[in-house]
């Protein structure tokens, strides 16, 4: 069955760095366009970043552009979040979500990661 | 814009008929796709393509779509539908994904 998997989350201060990372299973990764969501506490949904189904092509929220960079590799079937210059209201849990092979929509989610920056 | 207007909360009893919308300047041209996220648990899609609900989804939910506004019916509400439900639509070339604020939903 696909699984996706996160790791990484934890205490970080105000304007370090963290990577996020997450492991697909269970289907052909390099098959699916890949993407990080996040939902801060007691709030919605907010996606992040998406990278395609090769890594050559990125995208991101403005909120984060700039800042985070989101990266593949499909020998292991992982996707990185690497966030730097880190602020309180980046505080999320950060999900993985496997984006449909060739619709607009996220079929698979991991169970998230919480990242809290906080001094 | 690409935003998404949701109803904040809907509030039904068992058995009766909860309606959730989305309205979008995006819309309808692009599809709207809803999720399901219970307390502590990642989102679950529940409807995609306005109408098309996924397998193993129960057949009390069903979407609907009439100009800019989308529109997820769950008939015969119980107690386990009881979450937060948000659409989610992207841009024509799905560079751009953007959700709804989300609607709580309320089984009295």
């Amino acid at each position: 069955q696909v699984q996706l998997v996160e790791s990484g989350g934890g205490v970080v201060q105000p304007g370090r760095s963290l990577r996020l990372s997450c492991v697909g299973s269970g289907f052909n990764f390099n098959n699916h366009p890949m993407h990080w969501v996040r939902q801060a506490p007691g709030k919605g949904l907010e996606w992040v970043a998406l990278i395609s189904y090769d890594g050559t092509i990125k995208y991101y929220a403005d909120s984060v552009k700039g800042r985070f960079t989101i990266s593949r590799d499909n020998s292991k079937n992982t996707v990185d979040l690497l966030m730097n210059s880190l602020r309180g209201d980046d505080t999320a849990v950060y999900y993985c979500a496997r984006r449909e092979a060739y619709m607009f929509y996220f079929d698979y989610w991991g169970q998230g990661t919480l990242v809290t920056v906080s001094s | 814009s690409n935003e998404l207007t949701q109803t904040p909360s809907v509030s039904v009893s068992p058995g009766q008929t909860a309606t959730i919308t989305c309205s979008g300047d995006g819309l309808p041209k692009q599809y709207v796709y809803w999720y399901q996220q219970k307390p502590g648990q990642a989102p679950v899609l529940v409807m995609y393509k306005d109408t098309e609900r996924p397998s193993g989804i129960p057949e009390r939910f069903s979407g609907s779509s009439s100009g800019p506004i989308v529109t997820l019916t769950i008939s015969g509400v119980q107690a386990e539908d009881e979450a937060d439900y948000y659409c989610q639509s992207a841009d024509s070339s799905g560079k751009q994904y953007v959700f709804g604020a989300g609607t709580k939903v309320t089984v009295l």
